[in-house]
């Protein structure tokens, strides 16, 4: 079956460490965005990419680095300049481009990364 | 700042009855619009998407889209138990030089009572 796949589900991170948190898709979407959600909070975007070995900085991308060298792949990595990092880390990826035309197919998500500073 | 605004809840209601869930957007020229429904420590899942004024039904669910009024809802008939969730809406933005994402609300938590 195609779909989205976040891994680990749980990581736990020393003060100072950075961490890279895998997301992997057979899907064949064109298009890949990593998302930070805290308890009670919406959706908010760090990064995202349209094509592979392209992305942008969404709107918390702050201490976070991307890289996109596959298709499948699109992994996250925490740097320690991220202060606050504890969060519900969601990757989601779209048949759409969104490049020149709207997003019309939705996206679909992983299931997600909870990371923990301890 | 292109917003997406839902009310954050709890929406509580009885079983079988029926749920309406409401989001409000900025973007005059978004054309495509989303609710996802999420569980508490789950990823949110697609469940509807509207591109045309009017409503859009799909078992239980109803979307409804008003463009001149930029509202979106979500009504949910005979509602049960397992529809208590988050749900989220999504909409369509430009972010700019042709590029187009998604701006998610915030969410509205519903509980169903049995």
């Amino acid at each position: 079956d195609g779909g989205i796949t976040q891994s680990p589900k749980y990581l736990f991170r020393k003060e100072g460490q950075n961490v890279t948190l895998s997301c992997e898709q057979n899907l064949n979407h064109d298009a890949m965005y990593w998302y930070r959600q805290d308890p009670g909070q919406g959706l908010r975007l760090i990064y995202y990419s349209q094509i592979v070995n392209d992305f942008q900085k969404g709107d918390i991308a702050e201490g976070y680095s991307v890289s996109r060298e596959k298709k499948e792949s699109f992994p996250l990595t925490v740097t320690s300049a991220q202060k606050n990092p504890t969060a519900f880390y969601l990757c989601a990826s779209s048949r759409d481009r969104g490049l020149g035309s709207s997003v019309r197919y939705g996206y679909t998500f992983g299931s997600g990364t909870r990371l923990t500073v301890v | 700042q292109k917003e997406v605004e839902q009310n954050s809840g709890p929406l509580s209601v009885p079983e079988g009855a029926i749920a309406s869930l409401n989001c409000t957007y900025s973007d005059r020229v978004s054309q495509s619009f989303f609710w996802y429904r999420q569980y508490s420590g789950k990823s949110p899942e697609l469940i509807m998407s509207i591109y045309s004024n009017g409503d859009k039904e799909d078992g239980r669910f109803t979307a409804q889209l008003n463009k001149a009024s930029q509202y979106v809802s979500l009504l949910i008939r005979d509602s049960q138990p397992s529809d208590s969730a988050t749900y989220l809406c999504a909409v369509n933005v430009d972010s700019g030089a042709g590029s187009y994402q998604l701006t998610f609300g915030k969410g509205t938590k519903l509980s169903v009572i049995p």
